[in-house]
């Protein structure tokens, strides 16, 4: 079965572009959350989506977006770029059947390089 | 006030020998979830082992195992019998309640393991 897919795996943007990064959950996953990690740092929570709406979002900026399609893929966007915006941007999925021990199945992750 | 603690940002350890990883963490929730995550270079977040503010019995994983002080809010992760393999980033998380949009991570603990 296939995990968590992201893609692009890298990405060099300039100061004030936009960027959209994309994430297919595991099959049958209706959760999907998005984390930054930042060189050297833990991953920080920028949103989460269940069944195509916004559950939760972290203290990041309005420049930062996202939203879930019907087959629960995600997008983030970010826009107006700035170079602290480097970072991993990592997407994770989770079966919430009920199951609660059991945490995120993560991505390999968007390498976002702002120059 | 941060939520998980990792006090250690980089250990060694010997081949074959046990090695125990720091995390203590703040909630004021009665039902929590604690986790640990390996990550290796590649950047993927590799789910390890999960221990669950009610359960009495410290988790256990394989090589991996939770030991799990509640009083003190401590949740120190023991790997046995290291690996040359095990040499990765490791990260402690907590779910407060049984909300997955508030899944906080500590800043990690690079491990090195010694041929």
């Amino acid at each position: 079965d296939a995990g968590v897919t992201q893609s692009p795996t890298h990405l060099i943007k300039t100061r004030g572009q936009h960027v959209t990064l994309r994430c297919s959950p595991i099959s049958g996953h209706k959760s999907v959350s998005w984390y930054q990690q930042v060189l050297g740092q833990g991953p920080q929570f920028i949103f989460q989506y269940y069944e195509k709406e916004e559950r939760g979002r972290g203290n990041f900026p309005d420049r930062f977006s996202a939203r879930q399609f019907p087959n629960y893929s995600s997008e983030l966007n970010v826009n107006a770029l700035l170079l602290g915006d480097s970072a991993l941007y990592l997407c994770a999925s989770r079966d919430d059947s009920g199951v609660s021990n059991y945490g995120y199945t993560f991505g390999s992750g968007t390498r976002l390089t702002v120059v | 006030a941060q939520k998980i603690t990792q006090t250690q940002p980089g250990m060694f350890v010997q081949e074959k020998e046990a090695v125990t990883l720091d995390c203590t963490y703040d909630t004021s929730d009665q039902s929590y979830g604690l986790f640990w995550y390996k990550q290796p270079s590649s950047g993927e977040m590799i789910f390890l082992i999960y221990q669950g503010s009610y359960d009495e019995q410290n988790a256990t994983e394989g090589r991996y195992s939770l030991n799990f002080q509640k009083a003190r809010k401590s949740a120190n992760l023991v790997i046995s019998a290291s690996q040359l393999g095990d040499s990765a980033m490791y990260f402690c998380a907590m779910r407060e309640g049984y909300n997955f949009n508030k899944f906080y991570f500590g800043s990690g603990t690079k491990l090195n393991v010694k041929p």
